[in-house]
């Protein structure tokens, strides 16, 4: 494990179930992000939160509706999906200071929609 | 937006030579450029970064360089292996301060396969 977890590792539901992922960091990182990786795609940023504050919302549906309660655990409650939302979330954090720092990756929920 | 741009999608070498890859990135404010290595399954490791204050930099068999003037970037593996196959991206950040925080924007990725 890199320190961020994420669960769980697989997840298969239908198009009107609800569903959470689950996403904790024991880095003591100041930041945490969703990333969602399909086939043959880069990896897409969905959200940013910076000392659990919501700073980025790339355009992405409000199927998709995070939720930061601190700064060591993030979430992302699926609701309605459909069958393209059908990928691996990748939940990482990183510790802002200027002039950049990498991102730890947790090892992704495997999502299928029915 | 911004964008970054990674060539080439696959790259097949020979146990041994040379694998380089290349990102072209378009928000000049970008001062961050990391690269990170996903095997089959596995979460993104981060393997080599340099920051815009310097053009490059080596780690053992991986070396990155920076052209900040044009706007690109490069990996450069030497002596490969067969276990360096696996999807290598690039990604591209323009942290403005620290407490905004900065996001990391990747490029599609680079699945090099290394023949032994």
């Amino acid at each position: 494990e890199t320190g961020v977890t994420q669960t769980p590792r697989h997840l298969v539901m239908g198009m009107t179930n609800k569903k959470s992922l689950k996403c904790e960091q024991h880095l003591g990182h100041n930041a945490m992000y969703w990333y969602k990786q399909s086939a043959k795609k880069p990896l897409e940023l969905m959200f940013v939160y910076n000392f659990k504050e919501q700073t980025e919302n790339n355009s992405v549906p409000s199927r998709f509706s995070p939720e930061c309660p601190n700064s060591s655990h993030l979430f992302l409650h699926l609701h309605t999906l459909q069958p393209e939302d059908s990928a691996l979330y990748l939940c990482a954090s990183s510790q802002e200071l200027e002039g950049g720092n990498g991102y730890t990756f947790g090892s992704g929920t495997r999502l299928t929609v029915v | 937006g911004e964008n970054v741009e990674q060539h080439p999608s696959t790259l097949s070498v020979q146990e041994g030579d040379s694998a380089v890859i290349k990102c072209t990135y378009s928000d000049s404010a970008s001062n961050y450029f990391p690269w990170y290595k996903q095997e089959l399954g596995k979460r993104p490791q981060l393997i080599i970064d340099i920051r815009s204050n310097v053009g490059e930099k080596k780690d053992q068999r991986i070396a990155v360089t920076l052209n900040k003037t044009a706007k690109h970037f490069s990996l450069h593996i030497t002596e490969t292996q067969p276990e360096d196959s696996a999807v290598y991206f690039c990604a591209a950040k323009a942290l403005y301060s620290y407490n905004q925080g900065g996001k990391l924007i990747f490029g599609q990725g680079t699945e090099l396969s290394v023949k032994p």
